[in-house]
């Protein structure tokens, strides 16, 4: 079957500092990738995708390489600010296998001043 | 730009009651994904709908059912309500006839059940 698995939160960051949360997956077939965010009382925010091997997603600074040899998807940032603090969700979609998408359990990102 | 619209944002029920939850489609999206996501727990798929059919389930309950609609908005009626069943739950959309799969979600409907 199809599962995510993610590095455990909470993370906690001063600002400006570097961010890696990692992700890795297994898959039945040939998956996308995404990274969902969601902030406090809010709904699920596309963040970045990559549809196939090698393919570099990003987006507000943040970046993930598509990586089929170790199955991963980790997540970067160069410099974390306050207002990324959020729940980070890696997830895939099989194409053929209705679309659904197959989230990993979520990774608490907390910067400090 | 229109986003996935979710009715009601917040629900309460009591035990053994029944509850309907409404999802608006962004316009054109013919796709529509329910998920279900417990305190503290990554969202888990239920159901979807393509073209007004059901496409693919997930674990969703048999106290649940849900429909897609001709104007393609989606209900999900869910009953004999459990205390388990409080939840943020997650309609999204996406446009498959357009080749993008790409789903878009709405804020979510809380539902607490006491």
């Amino acid at each position: 079957g199809n599962s995510v698995t993610q590095m455990e939160g909470p993370v906690t960051l001063s600002e400006e500092a570097f961010l890696t949360i990692n992700c890795t997956y297994t898959a039945t077939g040939y998956p996308s990738l995404f990274w969902y965010v969601q902030y406090p009382g809010e709904g699920l925010q596309l963040l970045l995708k990559a549809t196939k091997a090698d393919d570099k997603g990003s987006n507000k600074g943040f970046e993930a390489t598509y990586r089929k040899e170790t199955t991963s998807f980790h997540l970067e940032k160069g410099s974390v600010q306050v207002s990324d603090s959020a729940v980070y969700f890696c997830a895939l979609e099989v194409t053929g296998g209705g679309n659904k998408l197959t989230f990993g359990t979520g990774t608490q990102l907390k910067v400090e001043l | 730009a229109a986003g996935v619209i979710q009715s009601p944002r917040h629900l309460i029920k009591e035990k053994r009651e029944t509850a309907t939850l409404k999802c608006y489609p962004i316009p054109r999206h013919d796709t529509v994904y329910w998920y279900q996501q417990g305190p503290g727990q990554d969202p888990q798929f239920l159901i979807s709908f393509y073209e007004k059919m059901q496409s693919d389930k997930g674990s969703i309950p048999d106290r649940f059912s849900a429909q897609q609609f001709s104007d393609y908005h989606s209900e999900l009626n869910m009953s004999s309500l459990e205390l388990g069943d409080s939840a943020l739950y997650f309609c999204a959309s996406s446009s498959r006839t357009s080749g993008s799969y790409e789903q878009y979600f709405g804020p979510g409907t809380r539902l607490t059940v006491t």
